[in-house]
């Protein structure tokens, strides 16, 4: 249980153009997932946190008009890269939170990560 | 008062021994303490976790131990494999829906 996916696995996208990162949460639903940036040999890097059916919060120094964030569903969030620059080539990783009390109320799981490359 | 520091960055061990991986954090309010193990290009899976009413938590080689009153705790894998060798990161956690704060991570080299 407690099985979140991530889709694609990886991407390569040419400069300027948008890509769409989906976060599913499979046997359970989400309150809350996050988004976080990971660069080689680094620890993760909050993006931002996203609650089912209200807007996102950003960290500070994350743009939000840039990384847009939609958690449509107790089971789905996604993450734009708008405009993608070379720069924005990193690993993007979702986790999510369980509602049901099932396990541990702050207990995170994540995805498997999308690998973003932008030429 | 959100980080958590730890350490060391790297370490390398040898087959069978046991590697031990140190954080501290500073918020006494934290009261959630998951250890993470990451493989290059995945994400981190949940490898054990503790709260602070107790002081260790043992599943099978991998052990926590928990020192409320130093703020620190610690990672013990007994009979170190190589396939340990991963990335291991502390978090700590408090209630509600803020975001586990990470600590930067040890990268764990086990050798034959």
């Amino acid at each position: 249980g407690a099985v979140v996916s991530q889709h694609p696995s990886w991407v390569i996208c040419k400069s300027g153009t948008s890509v769409k990162i989906e976060c599913r949460s499979l046997d359970f639903q989400a309150t809350t997932m996050f988004w976080y940036r990971q660069f080689p040999k680094q620890s993760l890097m909050l993006m931002a946190t996203s609650n089912e059916g209200s807007k996102a919060t950003y960290e500070q120094g994350v743009e939000k008009d840039k990384f847009l964030i939609n958690h449509a569903s107790l089971t789905l969030s996604t993450l734009t890269v708008t405009s993608a620059h070379p720069e924005d080539s990193s690993f993007y990783i979702c986790s999510a939170r369980d509602r049901s009390g099932r396990v541990s109320y702050n207990e995170q799981f994540f995805g498997p990560g999308t690998r973003l490359t932008v030429l | 008062q959100q980080q958590v520091k730890q350490s060391p960055q790297s370490l390398i061990v040898q087959k069978g021994g046991i590697s031990i991986i140190n954080c501290a954090y500073e918020n006494t309010a934290f009261d959630y303490f998951p250890w993470y193990q990451q493989f290059p290009g995945k994400g981190p899976a949940l490898l054990i976790a503790i709260r602070p009413d107790v002081s260790e938590k043992k599943e099978g080689r991998f052990t926590i131990s928990f020192n409320k009153s130093a703020k620190q705790f610690s990672l013990h894998i007994m009979d170190s494999q190589p396939g340990d060798s991963a990335t291991y990161f502390c978090a700590a956690g408090l209630s509600g829906n803020t975001p586990l704060v990470f600590g930067k991570g040890t990268r764990l080299s086990v050798i034959a």
